[in-house]
């Protein structure tokens, strides 16, 4: 079945450091990717999205691109700031589907 | 526009009751989709409803119910709580665009099963 691997947190950096958090997926066909953001005690906030192989999504200086090849959509960041700390989810959609399929989040914790 | 708003934030109920939770989606937004979170299990889907149809499903047990009015506000029923149903409840709601179709979340309903 379609599924989403993140890998395990908690991450901790320092501020400014590079971020990487990977993400891969099992699925049939074309889905769209997003990341998700979460804050303690919020809900889930759209950070980014592909919508397929090769796009690029951006958002607030985080980054991943679609590769089918390697079904991943990695995260990435060049310097985290200590707002960045938060949970952070994959997911994989189909449309018209209403369901989003989530990994397991990866807990980043950034130190000043 | 306003986001997707969901009412109560929290709550508390005993095992055995049964609750209602509301969730008004942005405007224009047709689709609401409802997930329960929790520390052990994730997030997980519950339901998708799409013009007063649900649409699909996951596989919860029948307790969990829910309902679309016409103006697409949406409400989840639970029946005879258990303590497991204590979670984080989310509902997001969606639109297609060119770019195909994102949810957006409200700030979700916590509840506690004592």
């Amino acid at each position: 079945g379609n599924s989403v691997t993140q890998m395990e947190g908690p991450v901790t950096l320092s501020e400014e450091a590079f971020l990487t958090i990977n993400c891969t997926y099992t699925a049939t066909g074309y889905p769209s990717l997003f990341w998700y953001v979460q804050y303690p005690g919020e809900g889930l906030q759209l950070l980014l999205k592909a919508t397929k192989a090769d796009d690029k999504g951006s958002n607030k200086g985080f980054e991943a691109t679609y590769r089918k090849e390697t079904t991943s959509f990695h995260l990435e960041k060049g310097s985290v700031q200590v707002s960045d700390s938060a949970v952070y989810f994959c997911a994989l959609y189909y449309n018209q589907g209403g369901k989003l399929i989530f990994g397991q989040g990866t807990e980043l914790s950034v130190k000043p | 526009k306003a986001g997707v708003t969901q009412t109560p934030r929290y709550l508390i109920k005993t095992r055995g009751q049964q609750v209602t939770l509301s969730c008004s989606p942005i405007s224009g937004h047709r689709s609401v989709s409802w997930y329960q979170q929790t520390p052990g299990q994730g997030l997980q889907f519950l339901f998708e409803y799409f013009s007063e149809t649900q649409r699909n499903k996951g596989n919860f047990p029948g307790r969990f119910s829910g309902r679309q009015f016409s103006n697409s506000r949406s409400e989840m029923n639970v029946s005879t709580l258990e303590l497991g149903d204590s979670a984080l409840y989310l509902c997001a709601s969606s639109s297609k665009t060119d770019r195909g179709e994102t949810q957006y979340f409200g700030p979700g309903t916590r509840l506690l099963v004592l």
